[in-house]
């Protein structure tokens, strides 16, 4: 268990719907990040949160959106889904703004199936 | 942006052979991150790299981080079937950038 929790584990669900994506980041860790992993593909930054406050931005597209709320957690929306978005996502967490001293604690991600 | 490049992309070898795979990029980092990924799981974190000319080893894990600090590599010595999953490596930028993966299978 690396302390990064998401959930659902699994998702599947039509195109056109909407889902969000939850992800509880490691104790004491301020930084949230998402990343998306399509079949035998590379990890894709999607965005970053630092304490409740967007930090950065990657390929995200603009009918996903993400928050960062009080008690740290976060969470990805995702709507009018299509095929495509079918993927891996991932949520990291770390101490520090950057992530450079410790690098990221990935959580085991939430398999998201658009059908 | 900064990018990464991994090779090989994917590598079949024998149980009890030693692995090396190597990162590159057109950038200079300070920090080059080693993670492994098994089917189905987030990637972990095995070896961390912050002074070029670094050197660091994670049981049979070696990882060594490139003098000019554009590249890094990491060899894995008498691979076990365990070993198998997707190894990535990851520089820091503004955030960090990850490889496309070195895809390893263990042939018993």
């Amino acid at each position: 268990d690396s302390g990064v929790t998401q959930t659902p584990k699994h998702l599947i669900t039509a195109t056109g719907q909407r889902v969000t994506l939850r992800c509880s980041p490691r104790s004491g860790d301020l930084s949230v990040y998402w990343y998306q992993q399509s079949l035998d593909q590379g990890l894709q930054f999607l965005i970053q949160y630092y304490n409740g406050e967007e930090r950065a931005k990657g390929n995200i597209l603009e009918r996903f959106s993400a928050q960062q709320f009080p008690d740290l957690h976060s969470e990805l929306n995702l709507s009018s889904l299509e095929l495509g978005d079918s993927a891996l996502y991932f949520c990291a967490s770390s101490v520090a703004f950057t992530g450079t001293d410790y690098g990221y604690t990935f959580g085991s991600g939430t398999r998201l199936t658009v059908v | 942006g900064q990018q990464l490049n991994q090779s090989p992309q994917s590598m079949f070898i024998q149980e009890g052979e030693d692995v090396s795979m190597n990162c590159t990029s057109s950038s200079i980092f300070n920090t080059w991150l080693w993670y492994k990924q098994d089917p189905g799981e987030g990637p972990v974190l095995l070896i961390a790299l912050y002074k070029a000319g670094e050197l660091t080893s994670n049981g049979r894990l070696t990882a060594q981080f490139g003098i000019t600090r554009k590249d890094s590599f990491l060899n894995i010595s008498a691979s076990i079937p365990s070993d198998v999953g997707i190894y990535f490596c990851a520089g820091d930028g503004q955030n960090f950038v990850f490889g496309p993966g070195t895809r390893l299978s263990v042939l018993p």
